[in-house]
């Protein structure tokens, strides 16, 4: 079955550290997105990749570090530098950046720092 | 930039019709998507929307307007299991999705 994982889905840490959520695809998508969503609020992006070793900042970069060293794979790192990092991460995949650019998400992460 | 307005809830019956508009204001213009989303779940796909006028998908139909940067996502014999948020999303210049703040729609008996 192809698709989109995330994990874990409950993630707690202490004010302070890093965490690094997971995201992994086998669609054989080309773009990889982040998103952040807090409740009441829509979805606002974080970072986004078009390709393997290219990634660029969203709207709401401060705090947050990505890698794409594979297609299939885009973690995001929450650093302490986050001021306020608890919310509902999801992680998207499209085939391209282009019209029609349907996106499928993975099922997310919720994040609690203590 | 781009600016998406939708209301932030809407209650309907069972049964019944019902209409959640999105406004926008976008540089560039490359679609309009409405996603689906239950209380912590992944969104998921409803409809694209690129050319003016309605795509009809069963029960769901959406509709756009570029010149008046309207679009509305009419949901019809409303289920229970309807009861979700709706988010309108914006395919601007740069083919990155903005995404409105979600309608959240609650459907009763």
């Amino acid at each position: 079955d192809g698709g989109i994982t995330q994990s874990p889905k409950y993630l707690f840490r202490k004010e302070g550290q890093n965490v690094t959520l997971s995201c992994e695809q086998n669609l054989n998508h080309d773009a990889m997105y982040w998103y952040r969503q807090d409740p009441g609020q829509g979805l606002r992006l974080i970072y986004y990749s078009q390709i393997v070793n290219d990634f660029q900042k969203g709207d709401i970069a401060e705090g947050y570090s990505v890698s794409r060293e594979k297609k299939e794979s885009f973690p995001l790192t929450v650093t302490s530098a986050q001021k306020n990092p608890t919310a509902f991460y999801l992680c998207a995949s499209s085939p391209r950046l282009a019209a029609y650019n349907e996106q499928f998400f993975g099922p997310g992460t919720r994040l609690t720092v203590l | 930039g781009q600016n998406i307005d939708q209301p932030t809830e809407m209650t309907a019956t069972e049964g019944a019709i019902v209409q959640i508009n999105c406004t926008y204001q976008t540089s560039g213009f490359n679609g309009l998507f409405w996603y689906q989303q239950h209380a912590g779940e992944a969104p998921t796909f409803l409809s694209y929307n690129v050319l003016d006028g309605l795509e009809e998908k069963g029960r769901f139909s959406s509709f756009l307007s570029r010149s008046k940067g309207y679009s509305y996502l009419l949901l019809k014999e409303l289920q229970m299991k309807d009861s979700a948020s709706y988010l309108c999303a914006v395919l601007g210049g740069s083919y990155i999705p903005t995404f409105g703040r979600g309608t959240s729609l609650i459907v009763h008996p």
